[in-house]
């Protein structure tokens, strides 16, 4: 059984960093993109970021030079450092596995990330 | 960068009718469009893929159609389990990967 289980999440002060975690298991974790999603309170779903296979990241423009996604294949881990965090950043942030083709197949359960002062 | 809008923002069906969701990008997206369903305190789910294919385990009465710029979600006839808040996403050009903001089924 496919599972995705995020940690990480917590209260944090604008300007500050905190680092999610996605433990990943139930299929070979190193053959698949990976993706970090967002949903702010009450609204909608905001792709962040995701990962290949060879460790080549992408971003959307209002994370770059913030956040950043890793990988560590042989803990079938997924990462996302997430450092100078604004206000706007609250949300729960779900771990998805890429299925080539198809779109986000699997999804975690969500960890919140609350930026206030 | 790709902008999806969903219509209507909330649509008021009674069970076992049928349900009609729109999904329009700002440029085209050839078949390259997914559906997700998310209920209250879940994770989406994802349920149609390449505009028209059902995800494994997604029940015959969802159905997708559309290319280029105009997809549709159509709930033949719908369950109670049913209702809940669609998404549209597209994967034609990225990044970033985008979705629409949403539809959210409710129970007439």
């Amino acid at each position: 059984e496919v599972q995705l289980v995020e940690s990480g999440g917590g209260l944090v002060q604008p300007g500050g960093s905190l680092r999610l975690s996605c433990a990943a298991s139930g299929f070979t974790f190193s053959t698949y993109w990976m993706s970090w999603v967002r949903q702010a309170p009450g609204r909608g779903l905001e792709w962040v970021a995701n990962i290949n296979q060879d460790g080549n990241e992408f971003y959307v423009d209002s994370v770059k030079g913030r956040f950043t996604i890793s990988r560590d294949n042989a803990k079938n881990s997924l990462f996302l450092q997430m450092n100078s965090l604004r206000v706007e950043d609250t949300a729960v942030y779900y771990c998805a596995r890429e299925y080539t083709g198809w779109g986000f197949d699997y999804w975690g359960q969500g960890t919140l990330v609350t930026v206030s002062s | 960068e790709i902008v999806l809008t969903q219509s209507p923002a909330t649509l008021s069906l009674s069970p076992g009718e049928r349900a009609t969701l729109s999904c329009r990008a700002s440029q085209s997206v050839g078949s390259y469009l997914a559906w997700y369903q998310q209920k209250p305190g879940q994770a989406p789910g994802l349920l149609i893929y390449d505009a028209s294919n059902r995800a494994t385990g997604i029940p015959a009465r969802f159905s997708g159609s559309g290319s280029g710029t105009d997809f549709t979600l159509t709930i033949s006839s719908l369950e109670p389990e049913d209702f809940a808040v669609y998404y549209c996403q597209q994967r034609a050009n990225w990044p970033p990967y985008t979705f629409g903001q949403g539809t959210k089924l409710e129970i007439k």
